[in-house]
């Protein structure tokens, strides 16, 4: 089944502890994105990566990294959360700019 | 800067009539426009794809025009059903950014 997955999908942590959402997806798509959506803000994007060790920013980068070894996989990391950071968050895939494929989504708090 | 609206007010209609969803975008030309359907908590799944030269394209009971002359995209639901109850949201395509940039999106609810 083509799919996007991420893990965790709930994760509560607390300032400053480093963490890492993975995403990966088997639909052998170039394109690989992460969004954050907030209530009233729709969904804005943190980083793209357009091919494996190519990446780039988005609009709302501070704070995160990324990387891009393989094509399969696109992990999200937060250096040192904080609460602003508490957001529902989700990975995307595709082939170009076409249709995104979304994962389920994860949903992190910063206390 | 290039900005995307969509009516934030939930949109309540009544089951078998027509659900009609509008997109304005801003200060930029896209190539092209998607529309997302958004169950709460969960990913958004594609929907459809119109180009700037496709004045109208159709999928089922779902429609979408795209006037670039108003800068506008509708989406229409014919028939809607109580299971058609979602956010619908829009992405113009911004070839200057290279990206998608997403509505806020609208909240549809069908009432029986």
């Amino acid at each position: 089944e083509a799919q996007v997955t991420q893990n965790p999908r709930y994760l509560i942590t607390v300032t400053g502890k480093k963490l890492t959402v993975t995403c990966s997806q088997n639909m052998n798509h170039e394109y690989m994105s992460w969004y954050r959506q907030d209530p009233g803000l729709g969904l804005r994007q943190i980083y793209y990566s357009m091919n494996v060790e190519v990446t780039d920013k988005g609009d709302v980068p501070e704070g995160y990294k990324v990387s891009r070894k393989e094509k399969r996989n696109f992990p999200l990391i937060l250096e040192s959360p904080s609460p602003n950071q508490t957001s529902l968050y989700f990975c995307a895939s595709s082939f170009s700019y076409n249709e995104q494929f979304f994962g389920p989504g994860t949903r992190l708090t910063v206390l | 800067s290039q900005k995307i609206e969509q009516n934030s007010e939930a949109l309540n209609i009544q089951e078998g009539k027509t659900a009609t969803l509008t997109c304005n975008y801003t200060n930029y030309s896209p190539a092209y426009l998607q529309w997302y359907r958004q169950d709460p908590g969960r990913g958004p799944v594609f929907l459809l794809l119109i180009r700037e030269n496709e004045k109208e394209k159709r999928k089922e009971r779902l429609k979408v025009t795209f006037d670039t002359t108003l800068k506008q995209s509708l989406f229409h639901i014919t028939a809607s059903q109580p299971a058609d109850s979602a956010t619908y949201l829009c992405a113009p395509f911004s070839g200057g950014y290279n990206k998608l940039i997403f509505g806020a999106g609208t909240r549809l609810a069908v009432h029986p």
